[in-house]
């Protein structure tokens, strides 16, 4: 399972875009990029995934280098209600399909 | 997205008791669930994996005597917390896979929070 590195914590003003970057250098061809958020005392929300091109929901977009070495998730317009920890998640290539959480960016949100 | 509910949402109860938790996918079937537990301020572990009639498959150093894993159903996992004790206070989490594959999404529950007094 591909290790991810995240920053541990981000700022960003409300109504501005968010980028939170994701370092994914050992990730296989198979594997793809997941990423979640935690609300305080809350499950996990699942955002968006990808494998190699970029994506885009209602969330947020996800647009991963051509190597697949690192990835980025974009919130495009901020809220305070963002304010969250945002795992990047590298996926196992397994049958099992489990996640492992790293330590995540804490992205607080400011008015 | 799909729906997965935990139950209780939050527990207290005496050291040396036993605490079971539900987690139910309410419109979808889940063939495999996991089970995670997160101390304060720290990120999810995941304990254990969770297949529809069949034994769970637990992760390093997670004693499988002392958290019991039951997924009898497509839609229901239970874990039990035996002989609970302080240090097994914590937010425990349950996630379903939702389709066919690892591609498939991994869809969370609320978290139960325990506290062993």
């Amino acid at each position: 399972d591909a290790k991810t590195t995240q920053p541990p914590s981000m700022d960003c003003a409300e109504g501005r875009a968010a980028n939170l970057p994701c370092n994914h250098s050992t990730i296989s061809g198979n594997e793809y990029v997941y990423w979640y958020r935690q609300i305080h005392s809350q499950g996990p929300q699942y955002i968006i995934h990808g494998l190699k091109n970029n994506e885009t929901n209602e969330m947020a977009s996800l647009i991963i280098t051509e190597d697949r070495k690192s990835s980025t998730l974009i919130l495009p317009h901020a809220t305070l209600r963002d304010t969250a920890v945002y795992y990047c998640i590298a996926r196992l290539s397994s049958n099992t399909g489990k996640l492992i959480f790293g330590q995540g960016t804490t992205l607080q949100v400011k008015p | 997205g799909a729906v997965v509910s935990q139950h209780p949402s939050w527990v207290i109860c005496k050291s040396g008791t036993s605490v079971k938790i539900e987690c139910r996918s309410l419109d979808f079937q889940a063939t495999t669930m996991f089970w995670y537990r997160q101390f304060p301020k720290q990120s999810l572990m995941l304990m254990a994996t969770s297949n529809e009639g069949s034994k769970a498959t637990y992760e390093q150093g997670v004693e499988k005597d002392k958290f019991l894993i039951n997924h009898a159903s497509l839609t229901l996992s239970t874990l039990t917390v035996t002989s609970a004790h302080p240090e097994d206070s914590s937010f425990y989490i349950c996630s379903a896979r939702s389709g066919l594959g690892y591609t498939g999404e991994l869809f969370f529950g609320e978290g139960s929070r325990l506290t062993v007094l």
